[in-house]
Parts: C-alpha cells; structure tokens; sequence
C-alpha cells in the first residue's frame, strides 16, 4: 500500500494555465507539507497543515493555494503558472512527535 | 531561525570504501531531531536514519552510522562498505515540533 501518493507523477503544460496536484496519506499522520525542489535539488517548504489547519506558510506567490479537504488529503492548486515554476514538487506527511517525514513519489511539473 | 549545512555539494567513494558526509545545524533547542534522507535517481525521498538529540547514543542502520556531537552541532553520516546502490543525494534535515529544515544535499558518487 502506498503511504502518501501524489498524482500526477508528470505534468507537462503551458505558461498562463492552472494545475493542480493531488496528495493523500493513509498512514493516520496528522500534519502534510508541500515542497518545491528546484533543478540544483534544493528542497523548500511551501506549505504544512495539521489537522486541515495551515500552520506554515513560507513565501510563495499567492498563485499557490493549498487545499485541505480533510486531514488524509492535501492538494496543491496553482494559478497562472510561469516558467519558474518548473520544479519537482513533493508532498509529505509526520506524525507529531518526533517522527520522519514519509514523502510522496514527486510531481516534475514543466511549463512549456 | 534553525539553518542546516551541507558543506559538501558532491562527494566520492570507491565500492566497498567508507565515505562520511557532513551536516551541521544551528539551533537554540534542546530537543529536537535529526534525519538523513537518501534520494537515488529515481527522485524517492527515502529515509536513511533518525537521531534524537536527546539521546547520547549514535544511531545506527547497518551499514549507516551517525556521529552526533551535539555541543558542537555536527551530524556526519557514516556509509561503510559503500555499495554501487548507494549513489544518490543526501539530505540532513532538522526537526523541531512540525517544522523540518533540510540541508541542500550531497550528491554522492560510487566508484566502481
């Protein structure tokens, strides 16, 4: 069984258009992040929630909106996507106490 | 603000060689943890191995080791034996409550 899964894998698509990348966990975690890694491999933080609430919200443009149905789900919508947003963007989960991040399988997204 | 580094952009070792790669972190908590994740070619985000600070002992995973030095804020990891299937980025990240900082990686090569 997959632990956190994030679809879609590959997203290829053009400057201007809106997207959106879907995450669940089954693993009962309370708290899921978005990452954003860049082509140099770097890993930022864009968003946390626990329990669906938003908790951490780094500087990111407010083309990015995070989307927490319930606490097992956490999407990523992003409006009006440019160049930059060119990354691989991964969804992760914890459990409170100090346990590792489990982390989805990464979504390259290239913009055309 | 907690800040992990990774001085080592990129790193080589002969098979069956021992390697360590180094992390240092800046923090004012006491408590806290620490992690070393592996992402091979394939981009998986995998756990390599966990370390509480408030455990004096090295954590070990068989062929992976940590040194801890907590005074001095060092958390090297120790890969012995090195194996052709180790090659891949390696990430040391923080961790402190909900929030995870992470080192931007050292890409590690194994030679054969």
């Amino acid at each position: 069984d997959t632990a956190v899964s994030q679809t879609p894998k590959y997203l290829v698509t053009q400057m201007g258009n809106d997207k959106s990348i879907k995450c669940e966990q089954n693993l009962g975690h309370d708290t899921m992040y978005w990452y954003k890694q860049d082509s140099k491999k770097f890993l930022k933080i864009m968003f946390s929630y626990n329990n669906k609430e938003l908790i951490i919200n780094e500087t990111v443009p407010n083309r990015f909106s995070p989307k927490s149905p319930d606490k097992a789900h956490l999407n990523l919508h992003i409006n009006s996507l440019e160049l930059g947003d060119s990354a691989v963007y991964f969804c992760a989960s914890s459990q409170d106490t100090g346990q590792p991040q489990h982390f989805g399988d990464g979504t390259r997204l290239s913009i055309l | 603000a907690q800040t992990v580094t990774q001085s080592q952009p990129e790193m080589s070792v002969q098979e069956a060689e021992t390697v360590t790669l180094s992390c240092t972190y800046d923090t004012s908590e006491s408590d806290y943890y620490l992690f070393w994740y592996k992402q091979p070619p394939s981009r998986q985000m995998i756990l390599v191995i966990r370390q509480e600070a408030y455990k004096q002992q090295n954590a070990t995973e068989n062929r992976f080791s940590v040194n801890f030095q907590k005074a001095a804020k060092s958390f090297s990891l120790k890969i012995s034996d090195s194996q052709l299937g180790d090659a891949a980025m390696y990430f040391c990240a923080y961790r402190r409550l909900n929030q995870f900082y992470f080192g931007t990686g050292t890409s590690l090569t194994v030679i054969p």
